[in-house]
Formats: C-alpha cells, structure tokens, sequence
C-alpha cells in the first residue's frame, strides 16, 4: 500500500518570504514523487517530480522540493512567495513500476501581501 | 495541443438520471484516468486505461458507475442512476508512457438533486 500525508490543512506566509508545504510518503520500493497545484475551479497543474538522481528537484514558478530518503519527505519550497501562489497543493506518490498516484489531502497556501 | 478536453463542465441533474461524462484525452497518451475530488474523501482514482483497455477499476465505488474508452481519443463515465452522494468533481488525465506525469483536464463539476 502506498499512502501520502500532508500535515498542514493551510499554510500562511507574507508576500517575500519563504514557504515550506510539507509531505511525507510512504511506499515499498523506490518512490516516484510529484507534486500538483490546483486553482479555483481548475484542474491540477503538474510542478514537479522526482525519480532519482539530485535530491533537490526543481519546477514550475520557482517551486523546487528536496526529496529526503531518511525521514520519508518531500516538502515543497520557495525562496520568495507570491501573492499569486495562493492555491491548493498536492503531493503524489506511486511506485516507481505502478501506475497509480495516491494523492495527499491537500494543503491550502495563503500569501498575503 | 488543447490538453485533456471534458464535458459538460458542469452538470446538475436529478436523483435516479443517467450521467455520462465525457473525456478526451491529449493525442499520443496512452493512459488515461478518472479521478473524483470531494471535500470529504479528497482525490480518488477511480479507474485507469492503458491503450484503451480498463486495467484497474478498484475505486470504482459501486455497479452504477462505468466507464469505456472505444478509441485512444474519446472516454466517458458513466452514473446510471446517478445519487446525491455522487456530487463531486470528477477529473479525467491524460499519461505519455510509463515515467510520466499525468495531465488533467478541468474537470466536470456534478451535481446530483
């Protein structure tokens, strides 16, 4: 079974300042780690992933994530938030030989200016 | 390319009607998914297709839900009868090969009287 937890239902941070969304995973075998921005009334958006190679993993606007084999994370980074970052963030994860995602819940990222 | 194209966007129909939902997925893809958001449970795959063929239809919660997918260009969901507790959005997604990431589409927001 895999399984995906993102212990923040919201995220709040000022305009400028750096955002950490947090998600850990669980999964036999080597993970293969993603994660989804969704706006108001839109599907998701694909940020990033992770298969192997460099921990840090770099995406879409600015976004990167630092996969942590140890501790099981996957939390989602940016230097400087925008107002425009707020939306809802999930982390995925399958197995690297599967086919399905099981998604986290969810968490909701505030920027205020 | 237009991306992963679904409708209707909305649909409100009464308890007991037929739905059916409808999925093109991007050209080339060879995976195609069905996903339904609910505040309640989150993300949940409900069924995946490679190559046209049903593969996993596990989350597929009960007998009045089905889905096909005649050609690699078209797939519909279908909700016969439909229920109150089926509101929800349902998302398909579109995969180029094994080591992806999926594209969605919008997404058919339902509403079931």
């Amino acid at each position: 079974a895999q399984s995906v937890a993102q212990p923040e239902d919201q995220v709040n941070v000022a305009e400028g300042n750096p955002l950490t969304v947090k998600c850990t995973y669980s999964v036999s075998g080597n993970p293969y780690l993603f994660w989804y921005v969704q706006y108001p009334n839109r599907g998701l958006q694909f940020l990033l992933k992770y298969i192997t190679g460099d921990n840090l993993v770099k995406g879409s606007y600015g976004f990167e994530a630092e996969f942590n084999k140890s501790q099981t994370s996957f939390h989602l980074k940016k230097p400087s938030a925008l107002v425009s970052d707020s939306a809802l963030y999930f982390c995925a994860v399958r197995h690297l030989a599967g086919n399905m995602l099981t998604f986290g819940g969810g968490t909701r990222l505030m920027v205020k200016p | 390319d237009a991306g992963v194209i679904q409708s209707p966007r909305h649909e409100v129909t009464e308890m007991g009607q037929e739905v059916t939902l409808r999925c093109k997925p991007i050209s080339g893809h060879d995976y195609l998914f069905w996903y339904r958001q609910t505040m309640m449970r989150g993300l949940e795959l409900l069924i995946y297709f490679n190559n046209n063929v049903p593969i996993d239809d596990s989350g597929m919660p009960e007998d009045r839900f089905s889905a096909k997918m005649p050609n690699a260009s078209f797939s519909t969901l279908k909700i016969q009868p439909s229920e109150p507790r089926d509101s929800a959005v349902y998302f398909c997604a579109s995969r180029p090969g094994q080591y992806n990431e999926q594209f969605f589409g919008p997404g058919t927001r339902l509403t079931v009287l």
